[in-house]
């Protein structure tokens, strides 16, 4: 099985910084990589595909890079309604995985 | 307007069953592998199962292999899990799902399935 450790876990920011979380699997998986954001009692929502495509009417704050096995979500200005929980998805083999999830709160 | 909708979830006691249902409205159904996906409370997202379009394939993470299956019915744009032998751990709430290699992002708003005696 392919084992996503994403990092950090949980990180404080402020509005407008940049902020980076990175997710590095266990072994190869091309660019079979999503990017998810929840918020408390929602369903997630996808940010990214394909590890760099930004999912229609997500804002352009939110990039994804990677292939193989480092990826990174970026949020280049972070805003208020961005606090929330992310997670990584390969989808390249079974079972799919999800990265441990990274919190992203207010400082 | 794309809609998934989960039904199905409650309380059951341990190794007991149930069913749960998901029905797919406002995009091609029976194109789309189909996907369950559980979070149980306070913790991360876990993968649960997959079905392909046709139902050819079929995937199960180990900790629920043998005890839940999957399917569907394209005629019904309906997707359905069936859980037997459920423990504690399986509590949840439970996510229907599209298809994670497609350019559309489908999730439907969840069920929660509680196992407590």
């Amino acid at each position: 099985d392919i084992q996503m450790t994403q990092s950090p876990s949980s990180l404080s920011a402020s509005v407008g910084d940049r902020v980076t979380i990175t997710c590095r699997a266990s072994q190869g998986i091309r660019n079979d990589l999503g990017w998810y954001q929840q918020k408390p009692g929602k369903a997630p929502k996808r940010l990214i595909y394909a590890a760099s495509s930004l999912q229609s009417g997500v804002p352009s704050r939110f990039s994804g890079s990677g292939s193989g096995t480092e990826f990174t979500l970026t949020i280049s200005s972070l805003q208020p309604e961005d606090f929330a929980t992310y997670y990584c998805l390969q989808h390249n083999s079974y079972p799919h995985t999800f990265g441990g999830g990274t919190k992203v709160e207010i400082k | 307007e794309v809609q998934l909708v989960e039904s199905g979830g409650g309380l059951v006691k341990p190794g007991g069953s149930l069913r749960l249902s998901c029905a797919a409205s406002g995009f091609t159904f029976s194109s789309y592998s189909m996907n369950w996906v559980r979070q149980a409370p306070g913790k991360g997202l876990e993968w649960v199962s997959s079905i392909s379009s046709s139902s050819s394939y079929i995937y199960y993470a180990d900790s629920v292999k043998g005890r839940f299956t999957i399917s569907r019915d394209n005629a019904k744009n309906s997707l359905y899990l069936q859980m037997n032998s459920l423990r504690a751990e399986d509590t949840a709430v439970y996510y229907c799902a599209g298809e994670p290699a497609a350019m559309v992002d489908y999730w439907g708003q969840g069920t929660l399935v509680t196992v407590s005696s």
